[in-house]
This record gives structure tokens, sequence and C-alpha cells, in this order.
């Protein structure tokens, strides 16, 4: 059974800090790795993919990625109280047609 | 552009009752799917379809049957729902012709059965 897994939280940051947001995944052959978002009541919305060793920024948001340790973060520089929401990890599965998910990471950034 | 369209966005079940979730697309996507969404245990797939006439289980089928009608259209049954199939539901699409593309959703339909 493939499993992506994340910390539950809350993970409460205080405005201006940077949240660093932790995913690991088991199937080793995943290639593609995504961060959605999701604020309360609301359906998940694109923040970030990667699929190369190393970094990738967009913005305040940098996405990390570890293949030999199978580990993907994200994390937001500068947080937001309006970053407040649910970020959620997703996996490529066996095939194209899947996207194996994480329980997702609630994120409380304090005034 | 309306992007991936769902109806309704509320509804109430009694045990045993029937109801069909609509979805639809307008993005040319080949592959549509559903999730249920409980608290606590993210998003969990019941059907997909790679492709218009195709469709396949997910990992929570049981208890819901499915219909891709055309290329933007793909529809959940519940033929009998139980009070376990509360929860929140998204349709969403996706472009995987390109393995990076991502998951576009709906905006979920809220259903709650007694």
């Amino acid at each position: 059974q493939k499993e992506v897994e994340q910390n539950s939280g809350p993970l409460s940051v205080p405005e201006g800090a940077i949240a660093s947001l932790n995913c690991t995944y088991s199937d080793r052959g995943s290639q593609s790795f995504f961060w959605y978002r999701q604020y309360s009541g609301k359906s998940p919305e694109l923040i970030m993919f990667i699929y190369s060793n190393g970094d990738k920024e967009d913005g305040r948001f940098t996405a990390q990625l570890n293949k030999a340790s199978q580990y993907v973060s994200l994390l937001i520089r500068d947080s937001q109280p309006s970053d407040s929401a649910t970020y959620l990890c997703a996996v490529n599965g066996d095939s194209n047609y899947q996207l194996i998910w994480g329980a997702g990471t609630k994120l409380i950034i304090k005034p | 552009n309306a992007g991936v369209t769902q109806t309704p966005k509320f509804q109430v079940l009694k045990t045993g009752q029937s109801m069909t979730l609509q979805c639809a697309q307008d993005m040319n996507h080949n592959s549509m799917y559903w999730y249920r969404q409980d608290p606590g245990m993210g998003l969990r797939l019941i059907y997909y379809s790679a492709s218009e006439g195709t469709t396949d289980k997910g990992e929570v089928p049981n208890g819901y049957n499915v219909s891709r009608l055309n290329k933007r259209e793909f529809s959940l049954r519940l033929e009998s729902a139980a009070p376990s199939q509360t929860s929140v539901y998204f349709c969403a699409s996706r472009d995987v012709l390109s393995y990076n593309s991502p998951l576009h959703f709906g905006n979920g339909t809220r259903l709650t059965v007694t």
C-alpha cells in the first residue's frame, strides 16, 4: 500500500516567520509531487508541483524534494494570516491517473 | 471559464434514499475523478474515469456507481444512502497527457445522510 504521510498539526507560526511543512512518501518510484492548499469549507487548490530533486521557488513558496530520503517539503516565507489553511501533499501513484494524498497539515498563522 | 462545476452544493438524505451528484468540466480534460473527504482522513478516491467511455474503481467504491456521460460530464450515484456516506464529495479533472498536470477541483457537495 503506497502511502503519503503528513503531520496533522495544527502547526502554529507567528506572522512574518517561515512555515515549514513536511511530507514523506513510501514509493521510491514516485516522480511528481504536488502541494495543495485548502481553506476551511473550500476545495483544494494547487500551490506548487515539483518533479526534480532540489528546490523550486514561486514567490513566497518554496518546494523542496529529496528523493533519496523520500520527502518533500513546502516552505512559506513571510507567513501571512491568509496562509492559514490545511496543506495537502499529493504524489503520483502507479499511473498518471491517480494521485496518493496525505491527510493534510493544518497551518495557523498568528498575527 | 467555469472550470469544474458540481451540483448540488448541499444535500440531506434519509437512509435508503438515492441521489446523483453531477459534475461537468469545460477544460477538455480526458480524466475525471470523484473523491470524498472526511475529517482527518484526507481525500479518498471513489471512482475515476481515465478517458471517455472508461471508469475504474478507486480506494472506496462500495455503495457508489458512476457514469461518464461524455467527455465533459461524470456523475456519481448513491443507490441506497447510508449514514457512513455522510461526507464532502469533490469532483476533479486532469489532463493526464502531462505527468505533472494538476487536478482541478469543483466546489464540493456536502452530503448528510440521516
